[in-house]
């Protein structure tokens, strides 16, 4: 499959459960993103990471936890969740955008979460 | 940090009319300004983008232009059709790195 894909399409958890998102990018990126959209705020940068390190944190809660065990993929890590999580997790993709030189980013589907 | 305004947040449109889209952004230091547009149930794409050395760009229909200066730009469409119609996001690159800023979305209606 080209592109950026994300696994689950759909997910609803309990505020106990832990489950993980996924994400993979078959561009040859080397930064990868994590954005959460909900009505609220359209499009929130949750995490960044470029060559597989964390270059940006937005303030996310803890419950939250990305990993990126390699340029291709990216997980992220969902536990003792709230109701006010809701939204639509997307994943994006792009070439190394370090010293303020930016490129296009790629986006996944999405995973609809919703917290019970 | 960077602060990204956009407006209006909805816009009704005969279909063959031009629509325009607003942006202001805080930081004189930006310099990368894309637009991405996001039908109903489907991700994110780039429409258009825009750097700082230059003061407009055009891509058949679609058009940016920037005003560093008083910091704003704009995305204009022209001749719109029905599948004109989605949600646009303005975009900010910030100075620094890594981090992209997005407004809050402009909700286009083309009425055919």
């Amino acid at each position: 499959e080209t592109g950026v894909t994300q696994t689950p399409r759909h997910l609803v958890m309990g505020m106990t459960n832990k489950k993980s998102l996924k994400c993979e990018q078959h561009l040859g990126h080397n930064a990868m993103y994590w954005y959460k959209q909900s009505a609220k705020k359209p499009l929130e940068l949750m995490f960044v990471y470029s060559l597989e390190e964390r270059v940006e944190n937005n303030s996310v809660p803890s419950r939250f936890s990305p990993e990126c065990p390699n340029s291709s993929h990216l997980f992220l890590h969902l536990h003792t969740l709230q109701p006010e999580d809701s939204a639509l997790y997307l994943c994006a993709s792009s070439q190394d955008s370090s010293g303020g030189s930016y490129n296009e980013q790629f986006f996944g589907p999405g995973t609809r979460l919703t917290v019970l | 940090g960077e602060n990204v305004e956009q407006h209006p947040s909805t816009l009704s449109v005969q279909e063959g009319d031009s629509a325009v889209i607003k942006c202001t952004y805080s930081d004189s230091a930006s310099n990368y300004f894309p637009w991405y547009k996001q039908e109903l149930g489907k991700r994110p794409q780039l429409i258009i983008d825009i750097r700082s050395n230059v003061g407009e760009k055009k891509d058949q229909r679609i058009a940016v232009t920037l005003n560093k200066t008083a910091k704003h730009f704009s995305l204009h469409i022209t001749e719109t059709q029905p599948e004109d119609s989605a949600v646009y996001f303005c975009a900010v690159g910030d100075p620094g790195g890594f981090k992209t800023i997005f407004g809050a979305g402009t909700r286009l209606f083309v009425k055919a």
